[in-house]
């Protein structure tokens, strides 16, 4: 089974701008949950999509958004970036079942640097 | 406020010598999580742990969830230069899902 994919994996980006980040979650999966990690706060929670839905949202701005495609792949999007928001966002995929403990399962992550 | 403390922060041994990482928590988690991340890459996971008390081995690393379902450890019997990482536990309230991360622990094993 291919893992879970994250593109693009480097991007640069200047002030004020937005930016899109896309993640195709392992097949199967209907979760995907979005992470931002960075040396001083480590990996914080950003949302969680479940069919199209978003079920869990973590304490950031409204600047952050995501969706979610039926055919659960997710994206993620930050409008008027901040030189704050210079991190790896990692997404992970999740069965989402009964029998599983919310175990993820994350993508090599989009390292975004604001400029 | 950090849920989840971790500690060490930092640990630098030598091949051979064992070593223990503590996550700590003032909350329950209905399960608890341990991951290993290399630089540039995503988080693997290693192990979860549900039962208060459960204790799970994967060759020279043991996985111990408190009896409470508040704290766990991750023990590295004779540690190799590829146990090298940052080891992160999270833990989980609920079945949605979002995950608690502790701050890590990077750990270095010099040959």
């Amino acid at each position: 089974k291919a893992g879970v994919t994250q593109t693009p994996r480097y991007l640069i980006k200047t002030r004020g701008q937005q930016v899109t980040l896309s993640c195709s979650p392992i097949s199967g999966h209907r979760s995907v949950s979005w992470y931002q990690q960075t040396p001083g706060q480590g990996l914080q929670f950003l949302f969680e999509y479940f069919s199209e839905t978003q079920r869990n949202k973590g304490n950031f701005p409204g600047r952050f958004s995501g969706r979610q495609f039926s055919n659960s792949r997710s994206e993620m999007n930050v409008s008027t970036l901040e030189l704050g928001d210079s991190a790896l966002y990692l997404c992970a995929s999740s069965p989402r079942t009964t029998l599983s403990h919310n175990e993820q399962f994350f993508g090599p992550g989009t390292r975004l640097t604001v400029l | 406020t950090q849920l989840l403390e971790q500690s060490p922060q930092f640990l630098s041994i030598q091949e051979g010598e064992n070593l223990t990482v503590y996550c700590n928590s003032s909350s329950v988690f209905s399960s608890l999580q341990w991951y290993r991340q290399e630089p540039g890459e995503g988080p693997v996971l290693l192990v979860t742990v549900v039962t208060g008390g459960e204790v799970k081995k994967l060759k020279r690393l043991t996985f111990q969830f408190g009896d409470a379902r508040k704290d766990s450890s991750l023990h590295i019997t004779a540690a190799q230069t590829g146990d090298t990482g940052l080891y992160l536990c999270a833990g989980a309230r609920n079945q949605g899902g979002k995950l608690i991360f502790g701050q890590g622990t990077e750990l270095s094993v010099k040959p």
